[in-house]
């Protein structure tokens, strides 16, 4: 079975401050996919990283892959209130068609 | 288009008592996937679907059954539900990598 382990779980910061979450496994995946959960809805996925080493930009959002496929991080710069939310990453086996979830990290990003 | 849809959006049962969850998807993907996300631990997979007609277990299948009749629908049933099912389940689609989730089901079993 395939683990991963989101750190911290929870992480409350001042708007305008920057954060780091970690995904982190033993396991090596074909691609990792980070989503962003807020309250009552679906996951929404917000970035697919699929070579080592790989790093993607969106916005004020990084993500990056580590060299030997088994970890990521997310770092959300100057965070604004509308980065509240959790946030999840899920790893794709070498099939592609089934993705393992990690615990989530609940941000809250206070005005 | 709406995506992914899921009813109920909320339901109590009784120990004991049986209900079905419907899941619709209009984007003519092939993948469906039921999860449970409790407290902390993310989403896990309980049945997928790889195409019509087909099921398989996920990670946490006991207690549940699905069924795939038709492209569009998957169906998650509870026989027999227990407080331990208590949960919110979400549905998802994918064509490829990129999953697309429903709002999800709220379920508390008494």
């Amino acid at each position: 079975t395939q683990l991963l382990e989101q750190s911290p779980q929870f992480l409350s910061i001042q708007e305008g401050e920057n954060l780091t979450v970690y995904c982190n496994s033993s396991s090596v995946f074909s691609s990792l996919q980070w989503y962003r959960q807020e309250p009552g809805e679906g996951p929404v996925l917000l970035v697919t990283v699929v070579t080592g080493g790989e790093v993607k930009k969106l916005k004020r959002l990084t993500f990056q892959f580590g060299d030997a496929r088994k970890d990521s991080s997310l770092h959300i710069t100057a965070a604004q209130p509308g980065d509240t939310g959790l946030y999840l990453c899920a790893g794709a086996g070498a099939a592609g068609n089934k993705l393992t979830f990690g615990g989530g990290t609940r941000v809250l990003v206070k005005p | 288009n709406a995506g992914v849809t899921q009813t109920p959006k909320f339901r109590v049962l009784k120990t004991g008592q049986s209900m079905t969850l419907l899941c619709a998807q209009d984007m003519n993907h092939e993948y469906m996937y039921w999860y449970r996300q409790d407290p902390g631990m993310g989403l896990r997979l309980i049945h997928y679907s790889v195409g019509e007609g087909t099921t398989a277990k996920g990670e946490v299948p006991d207690g549940y059954n699905v069924s795939r009749l038709k492209k569009q629908n998957f169906l998650l049933g509870l026989e027999s539900a227990a407080p331990s099912q208590t949960s919110v389940y979400f549905c998802a689609s994918s064509g490829g990598e990129t999953q697309y989730f429903g709002p999800g089901t709220r379920l508390l079993v008494l």
